[in-house]
């Protein structure tokens, strides 16, 4: 079992909707979580970071965190053509180490 | 503050080199990481480190060696360069738990 996974994308939304992200991962002991955007050819920037179970909302994005199902989400309300780019998940697990997801390509469509 | 810098940007080499990628950062965060990232996949993490003198294998170390003498430099130094190790180079700090600032990346070429 790989330790971060993601939905399989690309993932297309129009212009306005709702973009969700999903995300899951192994180490029950893990403690903190990250959602972070990347452009083509530039570093991660981080979005969202979510350390207890429930929601967490800034501005148009609210990640939900469930650490019994072990699963972390991103959604994006009112997506825009900006918004294209690849979501990367990331979990710092028990042993410090933070560990990415293979990334969800979202594209925005005007 | 200049955050995390890394040298160099471009790098071509051919097969069986030896090269070290320069990672250092100015904001005395305990924690540093070293990451790959291929075409169209996520970031792998190589190496970390929680603190001077420690350092620790992430998910592909194979290849691939560090060391952290000092709480701003991690250094990653690849032996016998091989055409797998062809990637974005990816350097990033954190203070704790909070989030990792990275670095602008390494484009690394193997021939």
């Amino acid at each position: 079992q790989k330790e971060v996974e993601q939905n399989s994308g690309p993932l297309s939304v129009p212009e306005g909707a709702i973009a969700s992200l999903n995300c899951t991962y192994s180490d029950r002991g893990s403690q903190s979580f990250f959602w972070y955007r990347q452009y083509s050819g530039k570093s991660p920037e981080l979005i969202m970071s979510i350390y207890s179970n429930g929601d967490k909302e800034d501005g148009r994005f609210t990640a939900q965190l469930n650490k019994a199902s072990q699963y972390v989400s991103l959604l994006i309300r009112d997506s825009q053509p900006s918004d294209s780019a690849t979501y990367l998940c990331a979990v710092k697990t028990s042993y410090d180490k933070v560990i990415f997801g293979p990334g969800t390509s979202l594209s925005v469509i005007p | 503050n200049a955050g995390v810098t890394q040298t160099p940007k471009f790098r071509i080499l051919k097969i069986g080199q030896s090269m070290t990628l320069q990672c250092t950062q100015d904001m005395n965060h305990n924690y540093m990481y070293w990451y790959r990232q291929d075409p169209g996949m996520g970031l792998k993490l190589i190496y970390y480190s929680v603190g001077a003198g420690i350092t620790d294998k992430g998910e592909v170390p194979n290849g691939y060696n560090v060391s952290r003498s000092t709480t701003e430099d991690f250094p990653l130094r690849l032996e016998l360069a091989a055409p797998s190790q062809t990637s974005v180079y990816f350097c990033a700090s954190s203070p704790g738990s909070e989030t990792q600032y990275f670095g602008p990346g390494t484009r690394l070429l193997v021939l």
